[in-house]
């Protein structure tokens, strides 16, 4: 069993739509995260989740939310996209919100909008 | 605040020769500190990582990274390079301070090209 999951894995779409991500993890850990990795290959944070409660709200634009009904699942939701927003998004999950613990990351799902 | 520096964004190597991937970090608290590959197209798999135990770590595939205090440095090697090992190689930092909220700080990485 795949321990972090998302879905899917390659989204193409025109700008302006709205599209989500969906990530699951199956290790139970407390806390899931999403990342995004840009064309030049940096990873910054965009937000976490800890026990269903927003813990970081980086400095992302509003058109971004994440959205969790379960401590398993983290979904990220994008509305009116744009060619910037391309970038591979990445998921990931830890023991609890701490340092220390290693965290799982998912395989990433690749976001072309044109 | 806490960030990391990788000191060089590519680094090519013979198959068969050491590999040193070099790693400043800078961090208020006490850091842990982690190694994260990524080969093309693929997720981030952990290497290894520093958690205040011993300075000298190992990890998997035959790399080692050691935790040097005094030069803020978690430098990444092997001492001998595999084709498998051509990837990107991310240098992490997430402090202790309140939780870790900052989540993970990676990198810009490190692209290591190996030559046949």
């Amino acid at each position: 069993d795949t321990a972090v999951s998302q879905t899917p894995k390659y989204l193409v779409t025109q700008m302006g739509n709205d599209k989500s991500i969906k990530c699951e993890q199956n290790l139970g850990h407390d806390t899931m995260y999403w990342y995004k990795q840009d064309s030049k290959k940096f990873l910054k944070i965009m937000f976490s989740y800890n026990n269903k409660e927003l813990i970081i709200n980086e400095t992302v634009p509003n058109r971004f939310s994440p959205k969790s009904p379960d401590k398993a699942h983290l979904n990220l939701h994008i509305n009116s996209l744009e060619l910037g927003d391309s970038a591979v998004y990445f998921c990931a999950s830890s023991p609890t919100l701490g340092s220390g613990y290693g965290y799982t990351f998912g395989s990433g799902t690749r976001l072309t909008v044109v | 605040a806490q960030s990391v520096t990788q000191l060089d964004s590519h680094v090519s190597v013979s198959e068969g020769t050491p590999v040193l991937l070099r790693c400043n970090y800078s961090s208020s608290y006490s850091p842990s500190l982690f190694w994260y590959v990524q080969h093309p197209n693929k997720g981030l798999q952990l290497l290894l990582k520093y958690t205040s135990a011993a300075t000298l770590v190992k990890g998997i595939n035959g790399f080692e990274a050691e935790f040097k205090k005094s030069e803020t440095s978690f430098h990444l090697t092997k001492p001998s390079a595999h084709m498998s090992d051509a990837a990107e190689y991310f240098c992490v930092v997430s402090d202790l301070r309140g939780g870790g909220a900052d989540g993970l700080t990676f990198g810009k990485g490190t692209h290591l090209i190996i030559q046949p």
